[in-house]
């Protein structure tokens, strides 16, 4: 099955700089990436996705990129801010399955004033 | 629309107590998804849904039953609680209709503790 990992782990960046956290995936055939914000205590939610047919995608200050010969796909956040803060997953579709998610670790983010 | 909703949010068990966790969704998402968390974690699929009357089987089935009877509802079965079993449940529903991922929309949670 897709194998996800994410890093780090965790990350912490003063207020205004930019944060970069890195997934690769193992499945080839993979064709959409998603990223989810969770805040402490609540549910995931989507903040930007990027399919296979483009090699970035960008909504105001969240981009991501995708190299599918590499295999890996990044979160970009420029100018944080302290409502940043929270928890990042990225995910892959599992092999064989477009809607079946295989989710990253996470990555704590810490976003400090 | 309330989205997806779940109830209850936090549930006391007992080892070897039985519970069906509900989720319904009021969106008409074909897609319906139980996800389980444990802390400092990312979420395992446990099942999931195609559509009223499909189910399979995720990443983590053990322990677990579901059922689909409607578009709207996915209830998740507990039979047995086992401490292993402590975790966040979160459901989740999508729209699918092409090839490609959609985006999936997750219910506030459950919080489940076995003891």
């Amino acid at each position: 099955g897709e194998n996800v990992e994410q890093h780090p782990s965790t990350l912490s960046v003063q207020e205004g700089d930019s944060a970069v956290i890195k997934c690769t995936y193992s499945d080839s055939a993979s064709n959409y990436f998603p990223w989810y914000k969770q805040e402490l205590g609540k549910r995931p939610q989507l903040i930007i996705d990027i399919r296979s047919n483009v090699g970035e995608k960008k909504d105001q200050r969240i981009a991501v990129t995708l190299n599918k010969t590499a295999k890996h796909f990044s979160l970009h956040i420029t100018e944080t801010q302290p409502e940043d803060s929270a928890v990042y997953f990225c995910a892959a579709p599992r092999e064989g399955s477009a809607r079946q998610l295989t989710f990253g670790s996470g990555t704590q983010l810490t976003v400090l004033p | 629309n309330a989205g997806v909703t779940q109830t209850p949010k936090f549930r006391i068990l007992k080892i070897g107590q039985s519970m069906t966790l509900q989720c319904t969704q009021d969106m008409n998402h074909n897609y319906m998804y139980w996800y389980r968390q444990d802390p400092g974690m990312g979420l395992k699929l446990i099942y999931y849904s195609v559509g009223a009357g499909i189910t399979d089987k995720g990443e983590v089935p053990n322990g677990y039953n579901v059922s689909r009877s409607t578009t709207e509802d996915f209830p998740l079965r507990l039979e047995l609680a086992a401490p292993s079993q402590t975790s966040v449940y979160f459901c989740a529903s999508s729209y699918a209709a092409e090839g490609w991922g959609e985006t999936q929309y997750f219910g506030p949670g459950t919080r489940l503790l076995v003891l």
